[in-house]
């Protein structure tokens, strides 16, 4: 099976930062790897697809880069409205999917 | 809109079952695979499967494959997730989540999620 780990595992920073949150795969994934941000109490929602593209209605301050076993999420000018959880998710070894750990963002 | 509608919070005994339902409506049902996800509390998302509306098919993980089954009824556009055998650990909230796929540009990410359930495991 796939592993996925994501560091850091937390982070607190301030607004108008420069966020980047990194995922990693134990084996060569392509570009097969999602990002999802979770706010407290709700479901999860999709950022990022295919590791650089960015989801319906998604800030441009979001972008995803990386392929094979190495990924970035990067928040460029971090807002109040952006704490919450990230969680990268992979998809290569269909039709199983993983997911990491999770990275919370406070500030 | 696309929307995933579940049923409402349940609380368990162990080695109880409970049976979840996840309504989708404005789309066409048998088009898109649909994920169960669970969360439990403080902790990561964990995928317990799919079905395929339209066939039936279903694939769990190893460790959900002796206590989940998934089923859908395409008339009233509803998947189903039964889970046996209920411990405490099993306290989560437990999402389900439409697949937007295209072979093509192969692509494959979860694009609607309904609201969550909470099942909480108790004696």
């Amino acid at each position: 099976d796939i592993q996925m780990t994501q560091s850091p595992s937390s982070l607190s920073a301030s607004i108008g930062d420069r966020v980047t949150i990194t995922c990693q795969a134990s084996q060569d994934i392509g570009k097969h790897l999602n990002w999802y941000q979770q706010k407290p109490g709700k479901a999860p929602r999709v950022l990022v697809y295919d590791a650089s593209n960015l989801g319906t209605g998604v800030p441009s301050r979001f972008s995803g880069t990386g392929s094979a076993t190495y990924f970035t999420l990067t928040i460029n000018s971090l807002q109040p409205e952006d704490i919450a959880t990230y969680y990268c998710q992979q998809y290569d070894h269909l039709p199983q999917v993983t997911f990491g750990p999770g990275t919370k963002v406070d500030i | 809109q696309v929307q995933l509608v579940q049923s409402g919070a349940e609380v368990q005994k162990p080695g109880d079952s409970v049976m979840l339902y996840c309504k989708a409506s404005g789309y066409t049902f048998t088009d898109h695979y649909v994920h169960w996800v669970r969360q439990a509390p403080g902790q990561g998302l964990e995928w317990m499967g799919w079905i395929n509306p339209n066939t039936g098919d279903t694939k769990y993980p190893q460790k959900f494959q002796d206590r989940v089954t998934m089923t859908r009824d395409t008339s009233v556009s509803t998947v189903y997730m039964d889970m046996s055998s209920l411990r405490s650990d099993d306290t989560a909230v437990y999402f389900c989540a439409r697949i937007y796929r295209d072979d093509y540009a192969d692509t494959y990410y979860f694009d609607q999620w309904g609201q969550g359930t909470l099942v909480t495991v108790s004696s």
